[in-house]
Order: C-alpha cells, then structure tokens, then sequence
C-alpha cells in the first residue's frame, strides 16, 4: 500500500515567505509527527498529532512555526517569515496506534526547504 | 532530558569484515531503543529495535542498561549496507529523539 506521502519535496523560499509544506499520513494511522533534519543532524522532533488533537507542539522552535491535522488525517506545516535557519529538510511520519506499544513510526521522504 | 550520542560520523568499512556503531543515551525513564537506517535516495525506515531482540539484515544490537549503550553489530559488512544509520531513543510515550547518525561506507 502506500506510505506517507509529502509535498512539495523541494521547497525553494526568499527570507520572509510564507511556506506550507504537506504530508498525507498511511491511512487509518492514528499518530503524526513532525521532525526538522537539519544538514549533518539526526531528525528532531517538532510536533505530535492524536487524530486531529495536537498533544504535543514543544520542539515547535518559534511561533512562526504552526502545525495542523483538521480531520485527522491530512496534516500541514506552515512556516511564516521564513529565516535561512529554517533550511532543513521536513519530515513526516506516522503510526498505527497510540502510546508506548512500540508503534513503528513510518516516515515520509520529507521536504527540502531551502531559504535564500 | 533525553539524549542520544553516535560519536563517529564516518565509518569506513571493508567488505566482509566487522561493523560497530557506537550508541550511547541518556534518560531518566526506562529506555526504548531503535536503530532506522536511510539508505541513498529512500526514506528513513526502521531497522531493528531493543525489545523484539531480533536479527535484521544480520544486525544486532543488545540494549546495556549499565553502560546506557545500545551498539549495532554485524559481523561481515555487505556493500548493501552502505547507508546512513541513527539510533534513536522513545520518550514521552511516542516521540523519537535520534543521534546525528553514522554514515557506512562498506569498501568492495
């Protein structure tokens, strides 16, 4: 079946836009995630949704940064004023169940963000 | 808070001979671990994690909860396991906190 899906997966914004990145989650997945790969950087943690709840926005690094999942499905990150700190690649993921069941996490290919 | 240590960036490796990567964590709670491994051009998939203590692509990696270590073996390094691999530690229930990741360079 298919996995977790993102889009765009390149990503070229001017210091100052507005960006809106997307991930459509495994279907029927109950949890997603957002984590920020910074270049030579492990993944780090952004923001946690429960179906359409987010539990979870404390590795949100600024309040430019808002993350949303309004059905329980399809979930949008959207980075406004955009700073060259921003360039990072954006991962998705998601999983099956909730709590600590070692839900595998499924990612998505990410999004490459660059701001020039 | 929790933290996970992969010292060595780049690990060069020949063909058939031993792969270790080094994991080191820390957290007040008790500790899930994971290996995800990114090969080139694919997304970041699990490898192997602590609790199902399963071989993998003949990977291994024991949990030590007295040297907080959880290091990834195999024994004879295949040029298919070239890729990017992180260890990552579950806190909070469901959130990943990951190392900055090895890269395996197996030499033919």
């Amino acid at each position: 079946g298919a996995g977790v899906s993102q889009s765009p997966r390149y990503k070229v914004a001017k210091r100052g836009q507005d960006v809106a990145l997307r991930c459509d989650p495994i279907s029927g997945h109950v949890s997603l995630f957002w984590y920020q790969q910074a270049l030579g950087q492990g993944p780090e943690f952004l923001t946690y949704f429960q179906n359409e709840a987010q539990l979870d926005k404390s590795g949100l690094p600024s309040d430019r940064f808002f993350a949303e999942r309004p059905e329980g499905s399809v979930s949008t990150l959207k980075i406004q004023r955009t700073q060259q700190e921003d360039s990072a690649v954006y991962l998705c993921a998601s999983s099956l169940l909730i709590g600590r069941e070692s839900n595998e996490q499924y990612f998505g290919p990410g999004t490459r963000l660059t701001v020039t | 808070a929790q933290r996970v240590t992969q010292p060595e960036k780049l690990l060069s490796v020949f063909k058939g001979a031993p792969v270790e990567l080094k994991c080191n964590y820390s957290y007040s709670g008790s500790p899930e671990l994971f290996w995800y491994v990114q090969y080139s051009r694919q997304r970041l998939q699990l490898l192997l994690r602590h609790i199902s203590r399963e071989s993998i692509k003949g990977f291994t990696a024991d949990l030590n909860k007295g040297e907080t270590s959880f290091h990834l073996k195999k024994p004879f390094a295949q040029e298919e396991d070239s890729a990017m691999y992180y260890c990552a530690l579950l806190y909070g229930n469901n959130r990943l906190a990951f190392g900055k990741g090895n890269q395996v360079v197996v030499i033919p």
